[in-house]
């Protein structure tokens, strides 16, 4: 998939409970993006990073958090305070965050609340 | 608002058979017009990039196509195989100084019988 790396493939949360997905590239890409796919809807951005130590709110920000100290690592927390969580997650990378860039995605991660 | 609409839904064909997928958007300003293939469970891997100057763009068994006048896209596969089972997303990019957007279509999911 590119040289991104999502894990863990499957995940479940229970309720109340954060937790983190993993994303990882070794493009060395500047860009790097979060976008939640439920089905029946195209790709919805939660959070984009052009650069380390910055990142950016996307359309449906609400209950997620991310960091970007690395310019290798993106992770993705999903807090209690989104409500429904349960989608298939996706992980994508680019040289920048020009439009003329091709987005590489990750495998996904497919998130389960218990 | 920025929207891409792609159409059908889903299409079942039967192997070697040719089938043309659509996509209309209203995006503006327009940067570039890409189709992705997603396997299910996996991330979309890029197959295509038009630009608003470019008519036509192949790939192999894929040609995509621009009307940038009319605002349509197409991608068409010829002699279609089992592995073109997928999802086919349409994505939109606008462009804008210092500003990024990818607007996703909500697919085709495409199935090839034996």
């Amino acid at each position: 998939d590119g040289g991104i790396t999502q894990s863990p493939k499957y995940l479940f949360r229970k309720e109340g409970q954060n937790v983190t997905l993993s994303c990882e590239q070794n493009l060395n890409h500047d860009a790097m993006y979060w976008y939640r796919q439920d089905p029946g809807q195209g790709l919805r951005l939660i959070y984009y990073s052009q650069i380390v130590n910055d990142f950016q709110k996307g359309d449906i920000a609400e209950g997620y958090s991310v960091s970007r100290e690395k310019k290798e690592s993106f992770p993705l927390t999903v807090t209690s305070a989104q409500k429904n969580p349960t989608a298939f997650y996706l992980c994508a990378s680019s040289r920048s965050a020009n439009t003329n860039e091709k987005l590489f995605f990750g495998s996904g991660t497919q998130l389960s609340v218990l | 608002k920025n929207q891409v609409e792609q159409s059908p839904q889903s299409l079942i064909i039967l192997e070697g058979k040719n089938c043309t997928l659509q996509c209309n958007y209203t995006v503006s300003p327009f940067s570039n017009l890409r189709w992705y293939k997603q396997d299910t469970g996996r991330g979309p891997v890029s197959l295509t990039i038009m630009t608003f100057s470019e008519n036509t763009k192949s790939n192999g068994r894929y040609t995509a196509t621009l009307d940038a006048d009319t605002k349509q896209s197409s991608l068409h596969i010829t002699a279609s195989q089992l592995s073109d089972s997928a999802s086919y997303i349409c994505v939109v990019s606008a462009g804008g100084s210092g500003t990024y957007k990818y607007i996703f279509g909500t697919g085709t999911r495409l199935k090839v019988l034996a």
